[in-house]
Order: C-alpha cells, then sequence, then structure tokens
C-alpha cells in the first residue's frame, strides 16, 4: 500500500486560490489517474495519463489541471478553486499490460474549499 | 465514453444471507470489469474482476458473473458477514486504454 501516496490528506482552502495535490506512485506504474469522490456519485475521472508527458481529459476536467514530467507523479491544480470543488480526491495508478490492470489507489484527500 | 450503471444504491442483509450488486455498461469494447470495495474513510481496493473471455469468477464468498451480450454483470457474495457490510463500485475498463469507469456504488449493510 505504500506504493502510491497522497499529499496532503487534509486541506482547507478558500474560494478562488490556487491548490495543488500531489500523487506519487513507487510502481514504475505507465497510467494514472485522478477521481473525485462524492455522495451519490461514486469515483468520476477527471483527468488520467497514459505516460510521462501524456495526459488526457476525464468526465469532469473544467478547473483542474494536471501535469506529468515524470513517471512517479501527477500532480493535480485547482487553477482558481470553488465550492463545487468540495470533494476527496483519489490518485491511482495501474500497469499497461493485460496481466497488470488493477488500479491502486492513494489514501485520499479531503479537500474543503471555503 | 463509458457509462456504468449500478443498482441498488444501497442494500441491507441480514448475516449469513447473499447480496447480489448489478451494473451494466455501454460501450461494447469494454473488456475488463474489477469489483472494489470501500470501508469507511478508506481507499477502495481491489475485491475480484473478470475479463471478457470468461463468463464467471469465484473467490471464496464472492463471485462475479458477466453476461458480454446483455452488457451487465453482477457481484455476488454468499454468507455475508458483518465485515461486508461497506460501499461497493463496479467499474468499466479496455485494458488496452486502461481508463476506469466506475458506477455509482452500492452501500452495502450487514446486519448481525
Amino acid at each position: 500500500d505504500a506504493g502510491i501516496t497522497q499529499s496532503p490528506r487534509y486541506k482547507i482552502t478558500e474560494t478562488g486560490r490556487q491548490v495543488t495535490l500531489m500523487c506519487h506512485q513507487t510502481w514504475s506504474h505507465s497510467y494514472m489517474f485522478w477521481y473525485r469522490q462524492d455522495l451519490g456519485h461514486g469515483l468520476r475521472l477527471i483527468y488520467y495519463s497514459a505516460a510521462a508527458d501524456i495526459t488526457d481529459k476525464g468526465e469532469v476536467p473544467d478547473g483542474y489541471v494536471v501535469s506529468r514530467s515524470k513517471t512517479e507523479n501527477f500532480p493535480l491544480t485547482l487553477e482558481s478553486a470553488t465550492r463545487s470543488q468540495t470533494s476527496v480526491y483519489f490518485c491511482a495508478s495501474s500497469g499497461n499490460t493485460p496481466l497488470n490492470t488493477e488500479a491502486f489507489f492513494g489514501q485520499g484527500t479531503r479537500l474543503t474549499v471555503v | 465514453g463509458e457509462n456504468v450503471e449500478q443498482h441498488p444504491s444501497t442494500l441491507s442483509v441480514q448475516e449469513g444471507d447473499s447480496a447480489v450488486i448489478k451494473c451494466t455498461y455501454s460501450d461494447s469494447a469494454s473488456n475488463y470489469f474489477p469489483w472494489y470495495k470501500q470501508e469507511l474513510g478508506k481507499r477502495p481496493q481491489l475485491i475480484i474482476d473478470i475479463r471478457s473471455n470468461v463468463g464467471e469468477k469465484k473467490d471464496q464468498r464472492i463471485a462475479v458473473t458477466l453476461n458480454k451480450t446483455a452488457k451487465h454483470f453482477s457481484l455476488h457474495i454468499t454468507e455475508t458477514q458483518p465485515e461486508d457490510s461497506a460501499v461497493y463500485f463496479c467499474a468499466a475498463s479496455k485494458y488496452n486504454f486502461n481508463k476506469f469507469y466506475f458506477g455509482s456504488g452500492t452501500k452495502l449493510n450487514v446486519k448481525p
């Protein structure tokens, strides 16, 4: 479980501020993902990355920016936080072969925008 | 993109009974279907998965079935125990693209 870690675990920020959530994995997995979890909506994909320098939008990308300059890191930035972005954010990673498909999740970051 | 629907949203069973959670998906190209369990305040963790070349898979008290024609898959838990109480998520993916789409979750409550 220590293979994928998120920081911070908890964050309170004000509306309009920029905030970055960090994600780091030690497995050299090709794929990394950001999900948000809200009651009644399950896990919704924000962005994903197939490899370093390759990223693409998921279901709910508006208001978020990602980058992946190194395979092991996949930060998520909220450029100007809004209250609707209050949520629990999960980072995940998975391999790129049919036998290495399981997605492993980080511990989550609980973000509150006030 | 893929659309995964999951039912029911809540399920309450007596200890020892069986529980069934159902999911449908929209993209016929999806070929990997994992199920995740999330205990309160924790991260989702894989409990079982199935690939499109298999119709059923079992692991002790847990089984998953897949009907590719109907684009439907289900999780079956037998002899439920209080520690099975959690939120369960189904997902669909194409393992050459590895984009996971999740259902909205089922909160299972097993009453002692």
